[in-house]
């Protein structure tokens, strides 16, 4: 099974701050990028997805940075609130099915008052 | 307003007594997916309905099968859950399969083996 991995496995920032999270692919067909939110007793949710034609794409507070040549891509939250707590998956997958994203190990954000 | 529901929130069953999960979506979406999360893992995707056809993954264990009798419901069938079938079971939908078709996520049911 082609592997995402995913970094850090949980993550502490403080209010205000800049959270990151790295992950890497291996397929180089994969074109569907996504990152998803979930909070405990929750599915996850959809927060941003890229493909490989843009290094960057950013929403509101969350950006996602893409290197196709190290086949790289990360989430950075600008301004981390605790709301923001929560685990997060990357996701590498293709476009014509973006539910057959294999997905990353996930990441604890813990986000500090 | 939940607009991928699944029933029950919590399940618990015996070691080897048949289960079945629900889910229902009110978004009239051609795609459903099911999905296993352990605790502390990834989802991991265990087969997928697209309209009527069923596309099982090749590591989905044969003890797991789905039902689609309509658009908006779809179920999964555990036909003897083991200790190692405990876990968290996801339904997703997308209108389609493209890129721009965000999935949507239920809730969950979390199922306990005894």
């Amino acid at each position: 099974q082609q592997q995402v991995k995913q970094s850090p496995q949980s993550l502490i920032v403080q209010k205000g701050g800049i959270s990151i999270i790295n992950c890497a692919y291996e397929n180089t067909a994969f074109d569907y990028f996504p990152w998803y939110q979930q909070f405990p007793g929750k599915g996850p949710a959809l927060l941003i997805a890229i493909r490989p034609d843009v290094s960057e794409k950013k929403e509101g507070r969350f950006t996602i940075s893409f290197n196709k040549s190290a086949k790289q891509f990360s989430l950075h939250i600008m301004d981390s609130q605790p709301g923001d707590s929560a685990t997060y998956f990357c996701a590498a997958g293709k476009t014509t099915n973006a539910g057959k994203s294999t997905f990353g190990d996930g990441t604890t954000l813990t986000v500090k008052p | 307003d939940a607009m991928v529901i699944q029933n029950p929130r919590y399940q618990v069953t015996q070691f080897g007594k048949p289960v079945t999960l629900s889910c229902s979506q009110t978004l009239n979406h051609n795609v459903m997916y099911w999905y296993q999360q352990k605790s502390s893992q990834a989802p991991k995707l265990l087969f997928h309905y697209y309209d009527k056809d069923f596309n099982n993954e090749a590591d989905t264990p044969d003890n797991f099968q789905s039902r689609r009798p309509n658009t908006s419901f779809c179920f999964l069938d555990i036909r003897s859950p083991g200790l190692g079938d405990a876990a968290m079971y996801l339904c997703a939908t997308s209108r389609d399969k493209g890129f721009n078709e965000k999935l949507f996520f239920g809730s969950g049911t979390q199922l306990s083996v005894l």
